[in-house]
């Protein structure tokens, strides 16, 4: 069975200091990957997706990047964190070329910025 | 471009009374819906979906969803609500399209009061 893994779970940054999540996914090839922002508990924002390696759509402009190393590797980065890059990190899979399956998701990176 | 409306942050319901959360969406072509169901702290877990053909979609845990062609609804539904029901819901729109990427509505607090 397929599954993924998000970590770490929670982590406080200070202002300015860099910033690696990884995402893994197991049992899938070559499956699209997503990752989103969700604010207090309510909607979520897409930041990029993938649809294979090396291969990263940007959503929003923002201080954040995307990197896809290899298939079921998914990484969200930053050089510098603002204030605002607080939240809820979630990452998440679907079937390749497969817009009529459904997304799996991660349960999550919190992270705070001091 | 595509969109998802949740009109309700919040639905209250006694257990064991029926209970809807509410969805409309706005999509070019035909729509593939999701329902997600998200827990405190947690990813979202695919709940249902529609395809194609019966407009009335059976999902996990009891729960079912009406695809409203007319109206562009995809309404949730559960006949019984358990208080273990209490939490956020989400529904998605994708387009039938290779490129098609998942809109989320802002999401639905369920509480289901003993």
């Amino acid at each position: 069975s397929q599954t993924i893994h998000q970590w770490p779970a929670t982590l406080v940054q200070p202002v300015g200091s860099p910033l690696s999540l990884e995402c893994t996914v197991e049992g899938t090839s070559n499956p699209n990957l997503y990752w989103y922002r969700q604010a207090a508990g309510r909607g979520l924002q897409l930041l990029f997706y993938s649809v294979g390696i090396g291969q990263i759509s940007s959503e929003v402009p923002q201080n954040l990047s995307a990197s896809r190393p290899q298939d079921r590797q998914f990484i969200l980065s930053s050089k510098k964190l603002l204030l605002s890059d607080s939240g809820f990190y979630l990452c998440a899979w679907s079937g390749p070329d497969r817009t009529n399956q459904p997304q799996h998701f991660g349960d999550g990176t919190r992270l705070s910025i001091l | 471009a595509q969109s998802v409306a949740q009109p309700e942050d919040q639905v209250n319901v006694a257990e064991g009374n029926p209970l809807t959360v509410k969805c409309t969406y706005s999509v070019s072509g035909n729509p593939y819906l999701f329902w997600y169901v998200q827990y405190p702290n947690r990813g979202l877990q695919f709940l249902l979906k529609y395809i194609t053909g019966d407009n009335l979609v059976k999902g996990s845990y009891g729960f079912e969803a009406e695809f409203n062609k007319s109206q562009t609804s995809f309404h949730l539904k559960k006949p019984s609500a358990l208080v273990s029901d209490s939490a956020l819901y989400f529904c998605a729109v994708t387009p039938n399209t290779n490129a098609g990427k998942s809109t989320f509505g802002d999401g639905t607090t369920l509480t289901v009061k003993p």
